[in-house]
Protein backbone atom coordinates (compact mmCIF):
# COMPACT_ATOMS: atom_id res chain seq x y z
CA UNK A 1 0.00 0.00 0.00
CA UNK A 2 1.20 3.74 -0.71
CA UNK A 3 2.37 5.99 2.03
CA UNK A 4 0.26 8.56 1.21
CA UNK A 5 -3.32 7.82 -0.13
CA UNK A 6 -5.23 10.39 -2.01
CA UNK A 7 -9.48 9.61 -3.47
CA UNK A 8 -10.60 9.87 -5.75
CA UNK A 9 -7.61 9.66 -8.71
CA UNK A 10 -10.18 11.77 -10.95
CA UNK A 11 -12.83 13.70 -10.21
CA UNK A 12 -15.35 15.45 -12.52
CA UNK A 13 -17.70 17.51 -11.11
CA UNK A 14 -20.19 20.60 -12.03
CA UNK A 15 -20.02 24.15 -10.97
CA UNK A 16 -21.72 25.14 -7.67
CA UNK A 17 -21.58 21.53 -5.88
CA UNK A 18 -19.49 20.69 -3.23
CA UNK A 19 -16.57 18.01 -3.11
CA UNK A 20 -14.16 16.67 -0.98
CA UNK A 21 -10.72 15.08 -1.18
CA UNK A 22 -9.13 13.07 0.69
CA UNK A 23 -6.00 12.06 1.94
CA UNK A 24 -4.38 9.30 4.53
CA UNK A 25 -1.12 8.30 5.31
CA UNK A 26 0.97 5.39 6.91
CA UNK A 27 3.94 7.22 7.21
CA UNK A 28 3.35 8.44 11.01
CA UNK A 29 3.79 12.10 10.09
CA UNK A 30 2.55 15.16 12.07
CA UNK A 31 2.50 17.54 9.30
CA UNK A 32 0.25 16.92 6.55
CA UNK A 33 -0.18 19.87 2.97
CA UNK A 34 -2.51 20.08 0.42
CA UNK A 35 -0.85 21.19 -2.69
CA UNK A 36 -2.41 22.31 -6.09
CA UNK A 37 -0.80 22.21 -9.43
CA UNK A 38 -1.29 24.54 -12.72
CA UNK A 39 0.79 24.01 -16.01
CA UNK A 40 3.51 26.85 -15.67
CA UNK A 41 2.22 27.48 -11.90
CA UNK A 42 4.03 24.70 -10.25
CA UNK A 43 2.49 23.98 -6.75
CA UNK A 44 0.96 26.25 -4.41
CA UNK A 45 -0.02 25.43 -0.77
CA UNK A 46 -3.99 25.52 0.05
CA UNK A 47 -3.68 24.24 3.70
CA UNK A 48 -1.02 22.88 6.22
CA UNK A 49 -1.21 21.39 9.41
CA UNK A 50 1.11 20.39 12.01
CA UNK A 51 -1.03 18.48 14.08
CA UNK A 52 -4.66 17.79 14.79
CA UNK A 53 -5.74 21.03 16.40
CA UNK A 54 -3.59 23.21 14.25
CA UNK A 55 -4.55 24.36 10.87
CA UNK A 56 -3.34 26.93 8.67
CA UNK A 57 -3.55 28.62 5.71
CA UNK A 58 -1.55 28.91 2.12
CA UNK A 59 -1.03 31.22 -0.34
CA UNK A 60 -4.59 30.50 -2.31
CA UNK A 61 -6.91 29.25 0.17
CA UNK A 62 -9.88 31.17 -0.68
CA UNK A 63 -12.46 28.56 -1.72
CA UNK A 64 -11.07 25.78 0.52
CA UNK A 65 -11.64 24.42 3.32
CA UNK A 66 -9.93 21.07 5.26
CA UNK A 67 -10.98 19.63 7.96
CA UNK A 68 -7.60 17.48 10.18
CA UNK A 69 -10.22 14.11 11.19
CA UNK A 70 -6.90 12.21 13.27
CA UNK A 71 -3.21 12.62 12.50
CA UNK A 72 -3.12 10.13 9.48
CA UNK A 73 -6.26 12.44 7.37
CA UNK A 74 -6.37 15.20 6.38
CA UNK A 75 -9.39 16.27 3.92
CA UNK A 76 -9.60 19.03 1.50
CA UNK A 77 -13.51 20.55 0.51
CA UNK A 78 -14.10 22.88 -2.51
CA UNK A 79 -17.24 24.79 -0.92
CA UNK A 80 -18.48 25.60 -4.47
CA UNK A 81 -16.62 24.41 -7.10
CA UNK A 82 -16.10 26.73 -9.85
CA UNK A 83 -14.21 25.99 -13.23
CA UNK A 84 -10.49 27.86 -12.28
CA UNK A 85 -9.98 25.27 -9.62
CA UNK A 86 -9.76 22.59 -12.35
CA UNK A 87 -6.41 21.35 -11.65
CA UNK A 88 -3.98 18.76 -9.98
CA UNK A 89 -4.75 18.20 -6.08
CA UNK A 90 -1.49 16.41 -4.30
CA UNK A 91 -1.40 15.84 -0.38
CA UNK A 92 1.83 15.74 1.39
CA UNK A 93 3.62 14.52 4.75
CA UNK A 94 6.41 15.33 6.83
CA UNK A 95 8.01 14.71 9.83
CA UNK A 96 8.79 17.28 12.44
CA UNK A 97 12.38 17.73 11.11
CA UNK A 98 10.84 18.21 7.53
CA UNK A 99 13.32 16.44 5.89
CA UNK A 100 11.86 16.87 2.44
CA UNK A 101 8.14 15.63 1.52
CA UNK A 102 5.86 12.40 0.85
CA UNK A 103 3.54 13.15 -1.88
CA UNK A 104 0.39 11.49 -2.24
CA UNK A 105 -0.37 10.26 -6.23
CA UNK A 106 -2.61 12.85 -6.84
CA UNK A 107 -6.44 13.87 -7.81
CA UNK A 108 -7.16 15.45 -10.73
CA UNK A 109 -10.15 17.26 -10.92
CA UNK A 110 -12.07 18.80 -13.46
CA UNK A 111 -14.49 21.26 -12.63
CA UNK A 112 -17.36 22.07 -15.60
CA UNK B 1 6.39 36.39 -0.99
CA UNK B 2 9.17 34.01 -0.70
CA UNK B 3 10.40 33.39 -4.42
CA UNK B 4 12.04 29.90 -5.88
CA UNK B 5 13.14 31.07 -9.47
CA UNK B 6 13.40 28.38 -12.24
CA UNK B 7 14.08 28.29 -16.26
CA UNK B 8 11.48 26.54 -17.47
CA UNK B 9 13.27 25.17 -20.41
CA UNK B 10 12.97 22.52 -21.89
CA UNK B 11 16.26 21.95 -21.29
CA UNK B 12 17.63 19.44 -24.31
CA UNK B 13 20.67 17.36 -23.56
CA UNK B 14 22.08 14.29 -25.23
CA UNK B 15 22.51 10.85 -23.48
CA UNK B 16 25.50 10.40 -21.87
CA UNK B 17 26.38 14.00 -21.18
CA UNK B 18 25.87 16.32 -18.20
CA UNK B 19 22.86 17.98 -17.16
CA UNK B 20 22.65 21.55 -15.21
CA UNK B 21 19.73 22.67 -13.53
CA UNK B 22 19.57 26.08 -11.56
CA UNK B 23 17.56 27.99 -8.70
CA UNK B 24 17.30 30.78 -7.24
CA UNK B 25 15.29 31.69 -4.09
CA UNK B 26 14.64 35.02 -2.57
CA UNK B 27 14.92 34.25 1.21
CA UNK B 28 18.38 34.88 2.62
CA UNK B 29 17.47 33.30 5.78
CA UNK B 30 16.73 29.88 3.98
CA UNK B 31 18.39 26.51 5.21
CA UNK B 32 16.50 23.40 3.73
CA UNK B 33 16.84 22.87 0.20
CA UNK B 34 15.12 20.27 -2.22
CA UNK B 35 14.90 18.76 -5.46
CA UNK B 36 11.91 16.69 -6.59
CA UNK B 37 11.86 14.94 -9.95
CA UNK B 38 7.74 14.61 -11.41
CA UNK B 39 6.94 12.76 -14.64
CA UNK B 40 3.94 14.07 -16.54
CA UNK B 41 0.59 13.44 -14.93
CA UNK B 42 2.67 12.16 -11.28
CA UNK B 43 3.33 13.26 -8.17
CA UNK B 44 6.90 14.84 -7.13
CA UNK B 45 9.46 12.15 -5.63
CA UNK B 46 12.53 13.33 -3.52
CA UNK B 47 15.95 12.93 -5.29
CA UNK B 48 17.89 14.81 -3.40
CA UNK B 49 18.38 17.04 -0.54
CA UNK B 50 20.95 19.57 1.02
CA UNK B 51 21.51 21.50 4.26
CA UNK B 52 24.59 23.45 4.53
CA UNK B 53 27.11 25.04 1.76
CA UNK B 54 28.95 22.88 -1.19
CA UNK B 55 28.56 19.86 -2.83
CA UNK B 56 26.65 16.90 -2.26
CA UNK B 57 26.56 13.83 -4.23
CA UNK B 58 24.49 10.88 -4.33
CA UNK B 59 25.36 8.31 -7.46
CA UNK B 60 24.58 10.33 -10.65
CA UNK B 61 23.31 13.58 -8.75
CA UNK B 62 25.17 15.97 -7.59
CA UNK B 63 23.24 19.19 -5.58
CA UNK B 64 25.84 22.20 -5.10
CA UNK B 65 24.61 24.95 -2.77
CA UNK B 66 25.83 28.33 -2.13
CA UNK B 67 23.85 30.47 0.55
CA UNK B 68 25.78 34.01 -0.39
CA UNK B 69 24.53 33.76 -3.34
CA UNK B 70 21.01 32.22 -2.99
CA UNK B 71 21.43 29.40 -5.68
CA UNK B 72 20.66 26.03 -5.65
CA UNK B 73 21.85 23.59 -8.51
CA UNK B 74 21.36 19.82 -9.78
CA UNK B 75 23.89 18.23 -11.75
CA UNK B 76 22.72 14.67 -13.54
CA UNK B 77 25.85 12.65 -14.73
CA UNK B 78 25.51 10.71 -17.75
CA UNK B 79 21.59 11.59 -18.61
CA UNK B 80 19.35 9.07 -19.21
CA UNK B 81 16.25 9.21 -21.21
CA UNK B 82 14.76 7.87 -18.11
CA UNK B 83 15.87 11.53 -16.94
CA UNK B 84 13.27 13.41 -18.99
CA UNK B 85 10.81 14.70 -16.13
CA UNK B 86 10.32 18.09 -14.54
CA UNK B 87 12.95 19.05 -11.63
CA UNK B 88 11.21 21.15 -8.71
CA UNK B 89 13.26 22.95 -6.45
CA UNK B 90 11.76 23.89 -3.35
CA UNK B 91 12.85 25.76 -0.18
CA UNK B 92 11.99 25.84 3.24
CA UNK B 93 12.04 29.75 4.34
CA UNK B 94 13.52 30.57 7.67
CA UNK B 95 10.41 31.60 9.01
CA UNK B 96 7.48 29.33 7.73
CA UNK B 97 7.67 24.83 7.61
CA UNK B 98 5.83 24.96 4.26
CA UNK B 99 8.10 24.72 1.01
CA UNK B 100 8.26 26.89 -1.43
CA UNK B 101 8.44 24.97 -4.94
CA UNK B 102 9.61 27.06 -7.87
CA UNK B 103 7.50 26.08 -11.32
CA UNK B 104 10.19 23.49 -12.45
CA UNK B 105 12.36 22.84 -15.07
CA UNK B 106 11.60 20.59 -17.64
CA UNK B 107 14.68 18.48 -19.20
CA UNK B 108 14.40 16.16 -21.62
CA UNK B 109 17.40 13.97 -22.91
CA UNK B 110 17.31 12.94 -26.08
CA UNK B 111 19.69 8.79 -27.19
Amino acid sequence: DADVTQTPRNRITKTGKRIMLECSQTKGHDRMYWYRQDPGLGLQLIYYSFDVKDINKGEISDGYSVSRQAQAKFSLSLESAIPNQTALYFCATSDQNNYGYTFGSGTRLTVV
Amino acid sequence: QKEVEQNSGPLSVPEGAIASLNCTYSDRGSQSFFWYRQYSGKSPELIMSIYSNGDKEDGRFTAQLNKASQYVSLLIRDSQPSDSATYLCAVRPNSGYALNFGKGTSLLVTP
